[in-house]
Formats: structure tokens, sequence, C-alpha cells
């Protein structure tokens, strides 16, 4: 039972084009969600989190925007750059203690076009 | 990221032996934790830890076990190792309940 989906395996967009990455979750009892970025032959790198209290939060090129009504959670990236190509998983948990587990998705394959 | 080491990087062993896998942090997180990744799964969590003795199973531990004896460091052991346990292996850690997790660079198994 994958509790957090990915859909899209892979993604190609143009540089400097908007970049959205998908999520959906089942289970209602996560949140807290995070996106990670994986270059080839390294571990994931922690990109963006989002706690269940905000539906936005920012950091620089990047958004993150959740929808819990719909258990959706979405990444933004803009503009998109070429080193920006990598393998985006979703992950998700419940807050405190209890909840020190992360649920992944399967990854997104993120391609940027020169 | 957050001085996470495993060792070895790459192994390649037999059907039946014993694998031991290092990951070892510099700081002084609380938690750690061992995934798989493999080919259509994303990263699927082995094992867990939240303090020194102190672990707990994730949704694909059969196979597996683990050690704490330092908060530095986590051992995952593959008892009898086969080949569906051919996988890259990652190590994280964290160092409280609400932190986002940091990875290593992973270890790349290949049971023949």
């Amino acid at each position: 039972d994958q509790q957090v989906k990915q859909n899209s395996p892979s993604l190609s967009v143009q540089e400097g084009r908007i970049s959205i990455l998908n999520c959906d979750y089942t289970n209602s009892m996560f949140d807290y969600f995070l996106w990670y970025k994986k270059y080839p032959a390294e571990g994931p790198t922690f990109l963006i989190s989002i706690s269940s209290i905000k539906d936005k939060n920012e950091d620089g090129r990047f958004t993150v925007f959740l929808n819990k009504s719909a258990k959706h959670l979405s990444l933004h990236i803009v503009p998109s750059q070429p080193g920006d190509s990598a393998v985006y998983f979703c992950a998700a948990s419940g807050l405190g203690f209890g909840n020190e587990k992360l649920t992944f998705g399967t990854g997104t394959r993120l391609t940027i076009i020169p | 990221d957050a001085g996470i080491t495993q060792s070895p990087r790459h192994k390649v062993t037999e059907t039946g032996t014993p694998v031991t896998l290092r990951c070892h942090q510099t700081e002084n997180h609380r938690y750690m934790y061992w995934y798989r990744q493999d080919p259509g799964h994303g990263l699927r969590l082995i094992h867990y830890s939240y303090g020194v003795k102190d672990t707990d199973k994730g949704e694909v531990s059969d196979g597996y076990s683990v050690s704490r004896s330092k908060t530095e460091d986590f051992l995952l052991t593959l008892e009898s190792a086969t080949s569906s346990q051919t996988s890259v292996y990652f190590c994280a850690s964290k160092g409280s309940i609400n932190q986002p997790q940091h990875f290593g660079d992973g270890t790349r198994l290949s049971i023949l």
C-alpha cells in the first residue's frame, strides 16, 4: 500500500521555465512533508519542508504547496536551472513523538533542457 | 552532508555470506536510519534507532539486523545475504524529532 505517491516517473522542462512536481498521500495522519533531491551516486539532500499548519512554504527558487483536503502537495521550481536535473522524492510523517519515521514516494526524475 | 559516512561504498559478495554495513555520524544525532533504494520503490525503511541500544523495525526488516552501541555508529547486518538484498543502502540521521533527516552517500551492495 503506497501511502505516498509520485505518479510521474519523469518530467522534462525547458531551462528558465517553471518545474512542478506533484505528490499525493493517503494517510490522513501525515502532518509533516518534505522534498529531497538526489543526484546519481549521492545520498538524498533535504530541500524544503512544510507542516500541516501552513499551505505554502518558500525558500528561494523553491516553493512547496500543501492542499490538505486533497491530500496533495507540489514543489515549484522557478526558474528551472540545469543543476536542478535530479530525482526528487516526496516524503511524509506525523509530527511529534512516535512519528520518527518518514514514508517516501517513488521519486520523479526531473530533466532541465538547456 | 551532516557528517555522515557510510562504509564500504561498494561491496560484492556471495549468497549466504554475512555482510555488515557501517554508518558513522559526527553530529551527535539521536536518531539514525537505514534505508534501501530499489527501482520503482523509492526509499524503504529497514530499521531505525532512537538512541543507543534503542532500535525498531521498519517496513522491510526481514533478513536484516541492526546494532547501535555508540551514538555515532549504526550497523546494519545481513546475517546470510540473498540476491534479493542486492540494492543501494542509505543511512540517515537527525538530531531531534521534527528535523529533516540527512543522508549519507550510500553503499552499493551486490550479492551474486
